[in-house]
């Protein structure tokens, strides 16, 4: 099946500062990459996604960079603020299994 | 709309009783998905249905889960005989199609003493 494998587990920055989560997957042929935002005791909420006919998405502090070759994609936050702290999960939808695989998630704290 | 509407939001029971956590999607969307999220395995997928019929139960742990799909307006998941590491939050999501986006309930917090 599907392997989505997550970095890193933790990641504190500096409240202004820019914080980058990578993603790597097994499925060549996986073709939908979205990014959810967890906070504390909260459901999981979609933030972002891409299709593999594009190589990078923006919305606002928000960005995603897809390398279908290398296999492997990554979230981008800009700018972070104090709100921006939670667990981050990737997931890759898995042609073959026809459903979502999800990285381990990133915890991301960001410091005022 | 309403989002994805999950009951209980919070259930504490005995080990060995049955448990039952309630799904609603949000109307239109013909994919409903189940999981649990624990702080050692993460966010696990355990069944995922599409127009109502169950597609994948290969996460399901065991046999004392299981989950039905009476109509495209309700899902349960039930727990028969529940055990403590059972406890974790339940979640449920649905969506328009399988590759579409997922949007999640508010999950339901199971503890089983």
């Amino acid at each position: 099946g599907e392997n989505v494998e997550q970095h890193p587990s933790t990641l504190s920055v500096q409240e202004g500062d820019s914080a980058v989560i990578k993603c790597t997957y097994s499925d060549s042929a996986s073709n939908y990459f979205p990014w959810y935002k967890q906070e504390l005791g909260k459901r999981p909420q979609l933030i972002i996604d891409i299709r593999s006919n594009v190589g990078e998405k923006k919305d606002q502090r928000i960005a995603v960079t897809l390398n279908k070759t290398a296999k492997h994609f990554s979230l981008h936050i800009t700018e972070t603020q104090p709100e921006d702290s939670a667990v981050y999960f990737c997931a890759a939808f898995y042609n073959a299994g026809n459903m979502l695989t999800f990285g381990g998630g990133t915890r991301l704290m960001v410091k005022p | 709309d309403a989002g994805v509407i999950q009951s209980p939001r919070h259930e504490v029971t005995e080990m060995g009783q049955e448990v039952t956590l309630r799904c609603k999607p949000i109307s239109g969307h013909n994919s409903l998905f189940w999981y649990r999220q624990t702080m050692m395995r993460g966010l696990e997928l355990l069944i995922y249905f599409n127009n109502n019929v169950p597609i994948d139960d290969s996460g399901m742990p065991e046999d004392r889960f299981s989950a039905k799909m009476p109509n495209a307006s309700f899902s349960t998941l039930k727990i028969q005989p529940s055990e403590p590491r059972d406890s974790a939050v339940y979640f449920c999501a649905s969506s328009e199609g399988a590759r579409q986006p997922q949007h999640f309930g508010d999950g339901t917090r199971l503890s089983i003493l």
